[in-house]
Order: structure tokens, then C-alpha cells, then sequence
């Protein structure tokens, strides 16, 4: 089966760097993607990267990949109050389609 | 536009009910998503829609019936649910089954009572 795990708090101040782990079980995942989730909202795709890369940069968003210890990180930098939602990582297998396998969910707390 | 619009954003249905739940996206993609998403849980993925026809049923029981009369719109039937089905409802749309990115909509949060 596909296990993906998330720690479940962070809190971190305005201002910090904010680091949000995952690890997945699924060496086949050609994808893997990271989701934030206000209260009571939808889910809103923040980024993602490619199995074959080992890290991605998105303005405020850094994604690190290690395929070999199956672990993805997110790391946000200069945290604002706005940025606090559970996040959820997501992989991909390779049967097609946007069959996503979802973390845990990490609750991110960004207090003032 | 990336918009998924789901309706209606809250429902209440008794176990006896027939109630369906809309989702509409005009951004011309050919695959669509029902995902169920308990309190507290992360999204599980129910049912997958190319081209219109019913790709991946996740053993979802029957009283869920999806349908997929366009290409811009997937409805989700509900008979006879049970309380424990009360959770949030997320459809998501993208471009094919290859494509890189869904997008998913604003959920419809159903409780059944």
C-alpha cells in the first residue's frame, strides 16, 4: 500500500523559515506535489516537482526531494500570519490520471 | 482561469434523500475528480472521469453515482447516505490524465443527518 506521513504541528514565528516534512512510501511516484488548505476551503496547489529533480524553487517556496530516503521537504521562507493551513503533501504514481495519494496533513501556526 | 466551482458550498440531507452535488470547470480539461474528505483527514480519491467516461471507481459504494454529462461538468448523486458519509466533497479538473496540476474546487460539505 502507499503510506505518505506528515508531522502533525509546526509553529513557527513571522518572519521564520518554516519547514514542513513528508516522507512517502511509493518508490514509483513520478510526481509529488504540496497542497495548502485554509479552514473550511478547497485545496490550492502551491507547487510540485518532477521524481527525476531534487529540488524546485518557487519564490518563497523551496521543495527538496531525496528519492533515496523517500523524504520531501517544503520550506517557506519568511513566513507570514496568511500562510498558516494545514499542507498536505501528495504523490503520484504511474498508473496516469491525478490518482494522488495525500500526506497526513502538518497544521502550520504563523503567530505575529 | 484555473476555477473549479462546486455548488452548493453546504448540504444537509436525511438518510432517506436524493440529493446530487455539481462541479463545473471551463478551463477545457478532459479529467475530472471526486475526492471525499473526512474531519481531520486528508483527501481519498472516490472516482476519475477522461474524455467523459468513468476511468476509476475507488470501490466506492453505490449509493454515490457519478456522471459526467459534459466535459465541463461532473455531478455526484447521493442516495440513502449514511451519517458517517457527512465529510467535505472535492471535485478537481485537469488538463488530461497526464497532466501535471489539478485544480481542485471549494469542496461542498455534506452532513447527513
Amino acid at each position: 500500500g502507499e503510506d505518505v506521513e506528515q508531522s502533525l504541528f509546526l509553529s513557527v514565528r513571522e518572519g521564520d523559515s518554516s519547514v514542513i516534512n513528508c516522507t512517502y512510501t511509493d518508490s514509483s511516484s513520478t510526481y509529488l506535489y504540496w497542497y495548502k488548505q485554509e479552514p473550511g476551503a478547497g485545496l490550492q496547489l502551491l507547487t510540485y516537482i518532477f521524481s527525476n529533480m531534487d529540488m524546485k524553487q518557487d519564490q518563497r517556496l523551496t521543495v527538496l526531494l531525496n528519492k533515496k530516503d523517500k523524504h520531501l521537504s517544503l520550506r517557506i521562507a519568511d513566513t507570514q500570519t496568511g500562510d498558516s493551513a494545514i499542507y498536505f503533501c501528495a504523490e503520484r504514481g504511474n498508473t496516469g490520471f491525478q490518482k494522488l495519494v495525500f500526506g497526513t496533513g502538518t497544521r502550520l501556526l504563523v503567530s505575529p | 482561469d484555473t476555477e473549479v466551482t462546486q455548488t452548493p458550498k453546504h448540504l444537509v440531507m436525511g438518510m432517506t434523500n436524493k440529493k446530487s452535488l455539481k462541479c463545473e470547470q471551463h478551463m477545457g480539461h478532459r479529467a475530472m475528480y471526486w475526492y471525499k474528505q473526512k474531519a481531520k483527514k486528508p483527501p481519498e480519491l472516490m472516482f476519475v472521469y477522461s474524455y467523459e467516461k468513468l476511468s476509476i471507481n475507488e470501490s466506492v459504494p453505490s449509493r454515490f453515482s457519478p456522471e459526467c454529462p459534459n466535459s465541463s461538468l461532473l455531478n455526484l448523486h447521493l442516495h440513502a447516505l449514511q451519517p458517517e458519509d457527512s465529510a467535505l466533497y472535492l471535485c478537481a479538473s485537469s488538463q488530461d490524465g497526464m497532466n501535471t496540476e489539478a485544480f481542485f474546487g471549494q469542496g461542498t460539505r455534506l452532513t447527513v443527518v
